[in-house]
């Protein structure tokens, strides 16, 4: 299958930064990445969808101020944590997907805000 | 997206088939049944899908029933390496812009 990276895989940070995330499809161009929040022993939550060139599309309850999401190529999306807090330390992962094909998933970031 | 229901928990011994149900009886005609795992902090692993017809692929098999309300996912010879979450979901068919809806999964423990 296709492969997605995520980069950095872990980062710790102090309250009131901001930390960001990348996501890279590796040998697809993809149309469309997602950007999912998984807490501890709960299922994945979508946050955004964002398609090349244009605005993401967040989930009703996300704060598009504060997940700033980007998608300037067709193989790279970043999510921008901005003024994290000890609450939004969680996995964030990424998927990416081309037109008519399935959706492949990065291997995730832990965030630890301290 | 159709709602699904699995059990939350089941497992299974190491060599034998790991059968997991999901229940899907509101699908619609057009909405295609996936099925994804994830491994301990891992991101989602895509397995297989089909629409209505059984399918196989290197990873396992989909049975889904006549009526399309439920279906099984198959691992054959089941692993440790198995051991995961495993997601069912239904969806439209696949095109730019579909997102999945992630549902509580089942647990599977492989036991040596």
């Amino acid at each position: 299958g296709a492969v997605v990276s995520q980069h950095p895989s872990r980062v710790i940070c102090k309250s009131g930064t901001s930390v960001k995330i990348e996501c890279r499809s590796l040998d697809f161009q993809a149309t469309t990445m997602f950007w999912y929040r998984q807490f501890p022993k709960q299922s994945l939550m979508l946050m955004a969808t964002s398609n090349e060139g244009s605005k993401a599309t967040y989930e009703q309850g996300v704060e598009k101020d504060k997940f700033l999401i980007n998608h300037a190529s067709l193989t790279l999306s970043t999510l921008t944590v901005t003024s994290a807090h000890p609450e939004d330390s969680s996995f964030y992962i990424c998927s990416a997907t081309a037109r008519g094909n399935e959706q492949y998933f990065g291997p995730g970031t832990r965030l630890t805000v301290t | 997206d159709a709602k699904t229901t699995q059990p939350p928990s089941m497992d299974c011994a190491e060599g034998r088939a790991a059968n997991l149900p999901c229940n899907h009886s509101t699908i619609s005609g057009n909405e295609y049944v996936y099925w994804y795992r994830q491994i301990h902090s891992q991101g989602p692993q895509y397995i297989i899908h089909g629409l209505k017809n059984n399918e196989t692929n290197e990873m396992a098999s989909l049975i889904i029933t006549e009526d399309r309300k439920s279906s099984t996912l198959i691992l054959p010879h089941a692993t440790l390496r198995d051991t995961a979450v495993y997601y069912c979901i239904v969806r439209v068919a696949q095109s730019s812009g579909d997102k999945l809806t992630f549902g509580t999964g089942t647990r599977l423990a492989v036991r040596p």
